[in-house]
């Protein structure tokens, strides 16, 4: 079977870092993503990691450790508008195969 | 933004009615889907086509059919609606090459609601 956990909601202060697991088991694993989604939006590409390690872009980093089944997504510096949806998906072997988290919400309060 | 459309936007039915709702994207991609979002399940996988004519089931594919004719729209039909089927709907685009640092991007939605 296929299972993807993250937390159901977060909170943090304006400025401050904030880190949002996942843990996935699923069959077969071709990648990580994580989205972005405010209320009432479309989710939005973030980040993708395949191998083992931080991949950095700007106030946004995703880790992975494919052994642990395990990513996290760092948001440093928050801003009001980071308060959002956090999607974890997982693509599996076939390409077709995107599994998705039930998503965090996170809010960020001045 | 990957140019992708969905129509309608909103929509109201009554149980047992036919729907169908439009996915048109303007990027030439070969995969398209249809998911559904709903609230504690995050997004779940209706139907897939990895190109014209080719279509395949996902996770939640019972109540639901798709086509896909041409290249450019994807369609998902509700035979009958029901009140369960009362969602958020995403259509999103890949073009899945061989690199796997493709993703997904996603149509604005549609809101539907079976009364």
């Amino acid at each position: 079977g296929q299972n993807i956990d993250q937390p159901t909601e977060m909170t943090a202060t304006e400025g401050a870092i904030v880190q949002i697991n996942c843990t996935y088991q699923t069959s077969g694993f071709n990648g990580l993503f994580w989205y972005q989604q405010h209320a009432g939006e479309a989710p939005t590409f973030l980040s993708y990691n395949v191998l083992d390690g931080l991949e950095e872009k700007g106030r946004f980093s995703s880790f992975l450790s494919r052994s642990k089944g395990y990513s996290y997504l760092l948001l440093k510096e928050l801003q009001m508008k980071d308060s959002a949806s956090y999607l974890c998906a997982v693509k599996g072997n076939y390409g077709q195969n995107f599994v998705f988290g039930p998503g965090t919400r996170l809010s960020v309060l001045p | 933004d990957a140019g992708i459309t969905q129509s309608p936007r909103h929509k109201v039915t009554e149980t047992g009615t036919p729907v169908t709702l439009r996915c048109h994207q303007t990027e030439n991609h070969r995969y398209m889907y249809w998911y559904r979002q709903d609230p504690g399940h995050g997004l779940r996988l209706i139907h897939y086509s990895y190109g014209v004519k080719d279509t395949d089931k996902g996770e939640v594919s019972d109540g639901y059919s798709v086509s896909r004719s041409k290249t450019e729209d994807f369609l998902l039909t509700l035979e009958s609606a029901t009140s369960s089927q009362t969602s958020v709907y995403f259509c999103a685009i890949a073009n899945q090459g061989l690199a796997s640092t493709d993703t997904q991007y996603f149509g604005p939605g549609t809101r539907l609601t079976v009364l």
